[in-house]
């Protein structure tokens, strides 16, 4: 069975300050893997996704992540945070063949002035 | 903006009672999903269906149900509600029945009292 993993649950930085949110999953096949934003009140909004080749792939708003298949990590980052980007972030893997995506449990990030 | 559209935004309902969810999928989205998002469960797949037809299952409860009409418009039937069933509903919609990128709306916010 498919699982995913965000092992923080809340992270505060600075503004200006360099992100990085973990995400890692289970899953014997070659996963898609997605990351959704949720702002307070707000459905979920999908900053990048990776389906196959380049294992950086850039997002929307200045977002990008890596897969990375030998530590089954999907790590989403940002050089810079913006006070804007508090939010909780959703990592979710998904699967050829498969319906259904798989969420993580949420990161919520805390941006300091 | 998704284009995915769901009604109503809230809804307070006591145990008991039945509620119907509504969800206009993105223009050209065949495929309709669901999920319920709750503080224990997490984002959670219910159901899913494809141009009319239900395609895959998942947590979803026996006083549940769904379905999508001719228009591509779905809705999710809660009955015998309890105070458990109290959580935020999402729809999504995605082009075809795979696991590409599924787009979701902004929720139903169901409160049972």
């Amino acid at each position: 069975a498919q699982s995913v993993t965000q092992p923080d649950i809340h992270i505060t930085v600075s503004e200006g300050a360099s992100l990085e949110l973990r995400c890692n999953y289970s899953y014997g096949a070659t996963p898609y893997l997605f990351w959704y934003v949720q702002s307070p009140g707000q459905g979920l909004q999908l900053l990048l996704k990776y389906f196959s080749g380049d294992t950086l792939v850039q997002g929307i708003k200045g977002f990008e992540a890596e897969f990375k298949r030998s530590q089954s990590s999907f790590n989403l980052r940002k050089p810079s945070v913006h006070w804007s980007d508090a939010a909780e972030y959703f990592c979710a893997v998904g699967a050829r063949g498969r319906r259904a995506l798989t969420f993580g449990s949420g990161t919520r990030l805390q941006v300091q002035p | 903006d998704s284009g995915v559209t769901q009604t109503p935004k809230h809804l307070i309902t006591a145990t008991g009672q039945r509620v119907t969810l509504r969800c206009s999928p993105r223009s050209g989205d065949l495929s309709v999903y669901w999920y319920q998002q709750s503080l224990d469960q997490g984002l959670q797949f219910l159901i899913q269906y494809y141009n009319g037809e239900e395609r895959a299952k998942g947590n979803i409860l026996e006083r549940f149900s769904a379905q999508q009409f001719p228009d591509l418009h779905s809705e999710l039937n809660l009955s015998s509600l309890e105070l458990g069933d109290s959580a935020l509903y999402f729809c999504a919609s995605s082009v075809t029945s795979g696991a590409e990128t599924q787009y979701f709306g902004p929720g139903t916010r169901l409160l049972v009292l």
